[in-house]
């Protein structure tokens, strides 16, 4: 069955640190992966995704991630980060027909 | 702008009542999607519907229904059957089916069941 693990529930990191938000994936075939991210009580928005060719994906925001299929793993990062990037993120793996997401993992960023 | 409107953002009703949530979409997309999200479970899939007039049941689709009569249109309904509806609920929309589209999200109701 698919399924996603984000093993860190809260990060907390100061502002201009690097961070990486780890993310396992389990799934048959090729995933096709996903970062969200999702501010307080809104709604998620795209930061990238992944389905095919070069295993380092650029998204918005500054963030990257890397696909890594020997660990299933694709976890996020950002090497300065910005006190506008507290938040939930949430990692999602695609198949067939539906997205499976993660429990999420809250950043806090300190000044 | 185009877009995904969920309301209200905030709704309150007592145990046993039925309670419909709106979402619309002006982006032209085919698909559509709620979601429900609790505290630590990530987001879980109620229903989604790829064409007007066809929708699928979800992981979770016990207690709720839906209804797709027009393309920027899907509202779901929470039933009294639903034993736990307080949650946090959102609706996306994708161009097409597959997981390979982009999916759009609104920006949640809040619904609070007394």
């Amino acid at each position: 069955a698919q399924s996603v693990t984000q093993p860190d529930i809260h990060i907390t990191v100061s502002e201009g640190a690097s961070l990486e938000l780890r993310c396992n994936y389990s799934y048959g075939a090729t995933p096709y992966l996903f970062w969200y991210v999702q501010s307080p009580g809104q709604g998620l928005q795209l930061l990238l995704k992944y389905f095919s060719g070069d295993t380092l994906v650029q998204g918005i925001k500054g963030f990257e991630a890397e696909f890594k299929r020997s660990q299933s793993s694709f976890n996020l990062r950002k090497p300065s980060v910005h006190w506008s990037d507290a938040a939930e993120y949430f990692c999602a793996v695609g198949g067939a027909d539906k997205l499976i997401f993660g429990t999420g993992t809250r950043l806090q960023v300190f000044p | 702008d185009g877009g995904i409107t969920q309301s209200p953002k905030y709704l309150f009703r007592k145990e046993g009542q039925n309670v419909t949530l709106s979402c619309e979409q002006n982006l032209n997309h085919d698909a559509m999607y709620w979601y429900r999200q609790d505290p630590g479970q990530g987001l879980r899939l109620i229903y989604y519907s790829q064409i007007v007039n066809d929708f699928q049941k979800g992981d979770i689709a016990e207690g709720y229904s839906v209804s797709r009569e027009k393309k920027e249109s899907f509202p779901l309904t929470v039933t009294s059957a639903q034993k736990n509806p307080t949650a946090f609920y959102l609706c996306a929309s994708s161009l097409g089916q597959g997981i390979s589209y982009e999916q759009y999200f609104g920006p949640g109701t809040r619904l609070t069941v007394t």
